[in-house]
């Protein structure tokens, strides 16, 4: 199984500053078919379901704010917000979809230093 | 509305047996993959089990396997998880999500299943 370690566990921000995190991946979720990276970030705040922000580690869901953006590839990725907004406090979860069976990352909780 | 709503949870003994449902609406069940992921109180996500549009095809990760069966009724727009010897560390709240090559962009608010004697 592919392990997905998240660091850090969490992080407090003051608002309007940037939040990145990091997602490690125990093998490449690269395929080489398509040449994208299997790999989504998930928010998911109290009480609530997660939702899904970014996918092929780059791409933004639909309604996404644009503060909110993935980079990396391979083995190597990251969450940044480039100015936290008191609404993005939550957990975020990465999840490599490259094979079954799918894992995620042990979440990061995001504060408001 | 576009929507995903489970039930079924609640707490059960050591070995016991629960069946969770998912109900979805607004949108063409049968063209989409679904899939359960589970999370047990303070922990991360887990991915539990796939199942393709017709149901023919199927997926677990290893913990659940011989154990949990993902079905669905393309009839009823209902997926279903039908869980048997249930163990402590099945302890989580179950979410249903529609699933998409490049994730899960529905999720229903989850059913509780609590496994305790």
């Amino acid at each position: 199984d592919i392990v997905m370690t998240q660091s850090p566990d969490s992080l407090a921000v003051s608002l309007g500053e940037r939040a990145t995190i990091n997602c490690k991946s125990s093998q490449s979720v690269l395929h080489s078919s398509d040449n994208r990276n299997y790999l989504g970030w998930y928010q998911q705040k109290p009480g609530q379901p997660p939702k899904l922000l970014i996918y092929w580690a780059s791409t933004r869901q639909s309604g996404v704010p644009d503060r909110f953006s993935g980079s990396g590839s391979r083995t190597d990725f990251t969450l940044t917000i480039s100015s936290l907004q008191a609404e993005d406090v939550a957990v975020y979860h990465c999840m490599q979809y490259y094979s079954i069976p799918y894992t995620f990352g042990q979440g990061t909780k995001l504060e408001i230093k | 509305e576009v929507q995903l709503v489970e039930s079924g949870g609640g707490l059960v003994q050591p070995g016991g047996s629960l069946r969770l449902s998912c109900v979805a609406s607004g949108f063409t069940f049968s063209s989409y993959w679904m899939t359960w992921v589970r999370q047990a109180p303070g922990k991360g996500l887990e991915w539990v089990a796939n199942t393709e549009g017709s149901g023919s095809a199927k997926n677990y990760v290893d913990s659940v396997k011989g154990r949990f069966t993902i079905s669905r009724d393309n009839a009823k727009e209902s997926l279903y998880l039908q869980m048997n010897s249930l163990r402590v560390e099945d302890t989580a709240v179950y979410y249903c999500a529609r699933t998409l090559l490049e994730g899960y962009d529905l999720w229903g608010q989850g059913t509780l299943v609590t496994v305790s004697s």
